[in-house]
């Protein structure tokens, strides 16, 4: 079984700082990692993915997540934020193969953009 | 391409009666998931189905069942409702696990 933790449910930042949020997974065999983020009455959007190579991805709009395994984690990370970052963002793993297609998620961390 | 598509959007049931949510998926994909979220928590699984057969179910009562038909798109029914089962329902489907899952808007479900 897997489980993520998001360890901030609230993170504040000025407009055009960077921004860390954390995100630490737990499991027994190799996982897909996910970030996803939701706009308010909005459902999911996937912002990006690992699932194997390269440790650091990146999403067309200036996010990227680093997978360290050592760690076990996949922080994700923005040089500058803007306004229209304000959302809440949800850290995910599933299992790459095998059974059934779960994906567990974190609680979320809710990222305020202050201008 | 039309993305995953849930109705109705609201919904507001009394305690104790049925509702039934629906789900179209993208597509071309024949993985249809369920997921609960409560109010400030992440999503909670639910069902999995895939080729209309159940593959997986989360940890959540029997009165929560759900079904796939052939043209892929699903049904989540949940019968004498309760309080606790207000939250918003999100519906999600995928091509293959690696390429991700898309989610539907949801269907915000209050119970009264």
């Amino acid at each position: 079984a897997q489980s993520v933790t998001q360890l901030d449910s609230q993170v504040p930042v000025f407009e055009e700082a960077p921004v860390e949020l954390r995100c630490n997974y737990s499991s027994s065999v190799s996982v897909y990692l996910f970030w996803y983020v939701q706009y308010p009455n909005q459902g999911l959007q996937l912002l990006l993915k690992y699932l194997s190579g390269s440790t650091l991805v990146k999403s067309i709009n200036g996010f990227e997540a680093e997978f360290n395994k050592s760690q076990t984690s996949f922080h994700l990370r923005k040089p500058s934020v803007h306004i229209s970052d304000t959302a809440e963002y949800f850290c995910a793993a599933a299992p790459p193969s095998g059974g059934y297609q779960k994906v567990t998620f974190g609680t979320g961390t809710k990222l305020q953009v202050i201008p | 391409d039309a993305g995953v598509t849930q109705s109705p959007t609201h919904l507001i049931k009394t305690r104790g009666q049925h509702v039934t949510l629906r789900c179209s998926p993208i597509s071309g994909h024949k993985s249809v998931s369920w997921y609960q979220q409560v109010l400030g928590q992440g999503p909670q699984f639910i069902f999995q189905y895939y080729e209309k057969e159940e593959r997986g179910r989360g940890n959540f009562p029997d009165r929560f069942s759900a079904r796939q038909f052939p043209n892929y798109s699903s049904e989540l029914n949940v019968n004498a409702l309760l309080l606790g089962d207000s939250a918003l329902y999100l519906c999600a489907s995928s091509l293959d696990r690696a390429r991700g899952y898309t989610f539907g808007s949801g269907t915000r479900l209050t119970v009264v």
